[in-house]
């Protein structure tokens, strides 16, 4: 069965960090490209950024490139996103979501999880 | 970053046939396949279609996707009053390095 499991989500202000974690297994991690995806409360789906198999292809949101960082250990299973310089409009529910490609960014999210809330105050 | 535009809510009776419409430019849809979620309240979103019209395993074939040009749309036919939910296109634009751009959603009312 294919899990996937955010962390690291919480309270924090504006300007500081955050490290978002997401926990995989059930699937061959390093044969897929993953993404994270966020929704502000009662807003729809923003995709923030996204990853390739080898993290040779990397991608970002214009409303988060140059502040946050995407990464993945593929020993681990884990995928990453690292959050510097937060503001209030990222306070949002973040999904990590596995692709159904692994070299390009292209194809659909299979596989969701059920998202770590990141609150940021001013 | 361009965005896909759907209409913010569709509803439809039991039975009926409901389409909700996604559209944009050339760089995403005109280009690349689209893709689409439904979303219930509280819960993560499941992919519906894959491929501009492709199922995957386990969604009824009363959901069927099609795409034309820079437009594409989700009908849901034999409406059920468990399809009311929270429905998003979504496609890769190849403008700038190249994203993924969602639609804002449609909700979909079973009356």
């Amino acid at each position: 069965e294919v899990q996937l499991v955010e962390s690291g989500g919480g309270l924090v202000q504006s300007g500081r960090s955050l490290r978002l974690s997401c926990a995989t297994s059930g699937f061959t991690f390093d044969n897929y490209a993953m993404h994270w995806v966020r929704q502000a409360p009662g807003k729809g789906l923003e995709w923030v950024s996204g990853i390739n198999w080898n993290s040779d292809i990397v991608a970002y949101a214009d409303s988060v490139k140059g502040r946050f960082t995407i990464s993945r250990d593929n020993a681990t299973n884990s995928l990453y996103l690292q959050m510097n310089s937060l503001r209030p409009e990222d306070t949002a529910l973040y999904y990590c979501a596995k692709d159904v490609n692994g070299w390009d960014l292209k194809g659909g999210l299979d596989y969701w999880g059920q998202g770590t809330l990141v609150t940021v105050s001013s | 970053q361009s965005v896909l535009t759907q209409p913010p809510s569709a509803s439809g009776t039991p039975g009926q046939r409901v389409t909700i419409s996604c559209s944009a430019s050339s760089s995403n849809i005109g280009r690349n396949y689209v893709f689409w979620y439904q979303q219930f309240p509280g819960t993560a979103p499941k992919l519906l279609i894959y491929e501009n019209n492709q199922r995957p395993s386990g969604v009824p074939d009363r959901f069927s996707g099609s795409k034309s040009g820079t437009s594409a749309s989700l009908a849901i036919s034999g409406l059920r009053s468990e399809d009311e939910a929270d429905y998003y296109c979504a496609a890769w634009d190849d403008s700038l390095s190249g994203y993924v751009v969602f639609g804002g959603g449609t909700k979909l009312t079973v009356l």
